[in-house]
């Protein structure tokens, strides 16, 4: 089955990059998703990356997919108070089996002035 | 369109109580599924209904049980609370659809059994 691994903790200085990350398991092709929790509140979807692409930018928010190490990456630019947040990576295949998304811990992110 | 709503925000239970969580959706999604979210351990599956009429056990559905009332409608039951059930409870809709698949959150319950 999938498995979604991403560190608990990132702490950036506001106006900096934050790069958030995230490793998974599954091998056929599949769909990658960051999520984000604001406090108090539900998850909701930020953007998303099929497992055929490198790269996706939207804004200020740019993923990046390793497929060879199966490695998926969020990076913000110019991280904001706004931003901070928990963030989630998921996946959930793109054909065959359980179309349920899986998802890791979430990491927390701080954002300080 | 309110979108995922969930009743009530905060509970409180005593060990023994039994309680049912509700969740509606306006979205006119087939699938909809319960969650709870405990610190460090991410999200987690506890139950799903594919479409209206059906259910299926997810990651951890041992001391709940669910109702999908109508396509609107998914509620979570706790027959006799834990405190090992004090948690956030997530309900979420989706297409049932293959390709992207996003699921749309409600605002949460907070659950505390004493």
């Amino acid at each position: 089955g999938e498995d979604v691994e991403q560190s608990l903790f990132l702490s950036v200085r506001e106006g900096d990059s934050s790069v958030i990350n995230c490793t998974y398991t599954d091998s056929s092709s599949t769909y990658l998703y960051w999520y984000k929790q604001e406090p108090g509140a539900g998850l909701q979807l930020l953007t998303y990356i099929f497992s055929n692409m490198d790269m996706k930018q939207d804004q200020r928010l740019t993923v990046l997919l390793n497929k060879k190490d199966k490695h998926l990456s969020l990076r913000i630019a110019d991280t904001q108070t706004g931003d901070s947040a928990i963030y989630f990576c998921a996946e959930s295949p793109a054909s065959g089996g359980s179309y349920i998304p899986t998802f890791g811990r979430g990491t927390s992110l701080i954002v300080h002035p | 369109n309110a979108g995922v709503t969930q009743t009530p925000k905060f509970q409180v239970l005593k060990t023994g109580q039994s309680m049912t969580l509700q969740c509606a959706q306006d979205m006119n999604h087939n699938s909809m599924y319960w969650y709870r979210q405990d610190p460090g351990m991410g999200l987690r599956l506890i139950y799903y209904s594919a479409s209206e009429g059906t259910t299926d056990k997810g990651e951890v559905p041992n001391g709940y049980n669910v109702s999908r009332l109508n396509k609107r409608e998914f509620s979570l039951r706790l027959e006799s609370a834990a405190p090992s059930q004090t948690s956030v409870y997530f309900c979420a809709t989706g297409p049932r659809d293959r390709g992207i698949y996003e699921q749309f959150f409600g605002p949460g319950t907070r659950l505390t059994v004493l």
